[in-house]
């Protein structure tokens, strides 16, 4: 079974230039998630989704940051424009269960983002 | 606001001592406890977790956690560590609220195992 996808694997950027990290889920899975994880700390919840419906965005800076999931399978994240404090792992999850009840999710190998 | 806690950020240890890795959560409702690792190289990944029951879990390699729900820790522990063992642990949360489920993650400890 594939698991989470997610591209790029590094990404290099000036301030103020836009960026987008895509992600696709597990097969099946309808929730998705998007975490951030700043070095030396652990991920932290940027938005979540059931299928193409956001149902928990409020830690999602929403200035700068926008997600979509069209057709409820992959997801884009998009940072513009990007700032030095956003350099960071960008993860994407994915979980079988509604809200992510059992607490399994299933992780991408994520993107680095470095903002110079 | 919901906090998970993990005290010890940098554990050094040769191979075949025991571990124990601290967490601690302040939230007193119900919750789902979960330990993930990340080995070098790769992604998060499910080592163990607790819903109900038995307090002590068994997770993989080896692996088990101990749920004391009267001093809000969920500490793992292993009796001998090898060098595979060698990774990045995360203790994280599942707070319920309403109907909200939200997975809160620890800042992690980074296990280094000397051979």
């Amino acid at each position: 079974e594939a698991g989470v996808v997610q591209s790029p694997r590094y990404k290099i950027i000036e301030k103020k230039q836009p960026v987008a990290f895509w992600c696709n889920p597990i097969s099946g899975h309808n929730t998705l998630y998007w975490y951030r994880q700043n070095l030396g700390q652990g991920p932290e919840l940027l938005i979540r989704y059931e299928n193409e419906e956001a149902v928990d965005d409020s830690q999602l800076p929403k200035d700068r940051f926008s997600a979509e999931r069209l057709k409820g399978v992959d997801s884009t994240l998009k940072i513009q424009p990007a700032e030095l404090g956003d350099s960071a792992v960008y993860l994407c999850a994915s979980s079988l269960e509604s809200g992510g009840a059992s607490g399994e999710l299933f992780f991408g190998e994520g993107s680095r983002l470095t903002v110079l | 606001a919901q906090s998970v806690s993990q005290h010890n950020h940098h554990v050094i240890l040769s191979e075949a001592a025991s571990l124990e890795l601290g967490c601690n959560y302040s939230y007193g409702g119900t919750v789902n406890l979960f330990w993930y690792v990340q080995y070098p190289g790769q992604h998060l990944q499910l080592l163990l977790k607790y819903f109900s029951g038995d307090p002590l879990v068994k997770g993989i390699k080896g692996f088990e956690a101990e749920f004391i729900k009267s001093k809000f820790s969920f500490n793992l522990r292993k009796p001998s560590v090898q060098w595979s063992d060698t990774a990045e642990y995360f203790c994280a949360v599942t707070l319920f609220s309403g109907s909200a489920r939200q997975l809160t993650f620890g800042s992690g400890t980074q296990l280094t195992v000397l051979p």
